[in-house]
């Protein structure tokens, strides 16, 4: 069983500063994903990595396979960025996504 | 951009009542999922349906639950005799043909609230 973990629960931050959000598993997986969730409830998705780094505007997400861990960052952070993160991974031969608790990010303008 | 959508957005039953939750995933993908998300609580797998058939379900999904693609178009959810502890939001979702190698697509969901 898969569990992961993410780090911080919450997190506060100014208008501008450069964020990073953690995510760690516990058993070999074919791929990670880092999700949005708005207050509103709906999930979209942000990336999807097996390997490596991946870059999209603002947002960076890199994995360690080897280390089982993940982190997403959110350079020069807004408001509108406000939301809930969401790392949710996927063991190879499954389908099914184990999602971690969230972390709910708050930008202070 | 193609979309994953969802209907009802909320639905309220009485406990005991059959609900359908309805989904129309985006149009070329084959793999279709269903999860969800008690409040506070993280999100988890329900189902997961390809080729006409259940490919893995979860624990939760007992007697109780069954999807059904009924036109190549819809993909539903059924609570048979529902209980407040189902009271939840349910997301649909939806990956290409590749399946686990591909990025699954979330619809905005349906919160589902038993009385």
């Amino acid at each position: 069983k898969n569990e992961v973990e993410q780090s911080p629960q919450n997190l506060t931050a100014q208008e501008g500063e450069f964020i990073t959000i953690n995510c760690s598993y516990s058993v070999g997986i074919s791929a990670l994903h880092w999700l949005q969730q708005h207050p509103g409830g709906g999930i979209v998705s942000l990336f999807m990595l097996s390997s490596g780094k991946k870059k999209h505007g603002r947002l960076i997400a890199t994995i360690n396979i080897q280390e089982k861990h993940s982190s997403l960052h959110i350079t020069a952070s807004h408001p509108r960025d406000s939301a809930v993160y969401i790392c949710a991974v996927r063991q190879g031969g499954s389908e099914k996504l184990v999602f971690g608790k969230g972390t709910k990010l708050t930008v202070n303008p | 951009e193609p979309e994953v959508t969802q209907t009802p957005s909320h639905q309220v039953t009485q406990m005991g009542q059959e609900v359908i939750l309805r989904c129309v995933p985006i149009s070329n993908h084959l793999y279709f999922y269903w999860y969800r998300q008690i409040l506070g609580q993280k999100v988890e797998f329900l189902v997961s349906f390809y080729n006409n058939e259940i490919s893995e379900k979860s624990e939760i999904f007992d007697d109780q639950f069954s999807v059904e693609r009924p036109d190549g178009s819809n993909f539903t959810l059924k609570i048979r005799s529902t209980k407040l502890e189902d009271s939840a939001m349910y997301f649909c979702a939806s990956s290409g043909p590749g399946g686990e190698r591909t990025e699954a697509f979330f619809g905005q969901g349906t919160r589902l609230t038993v009385v």
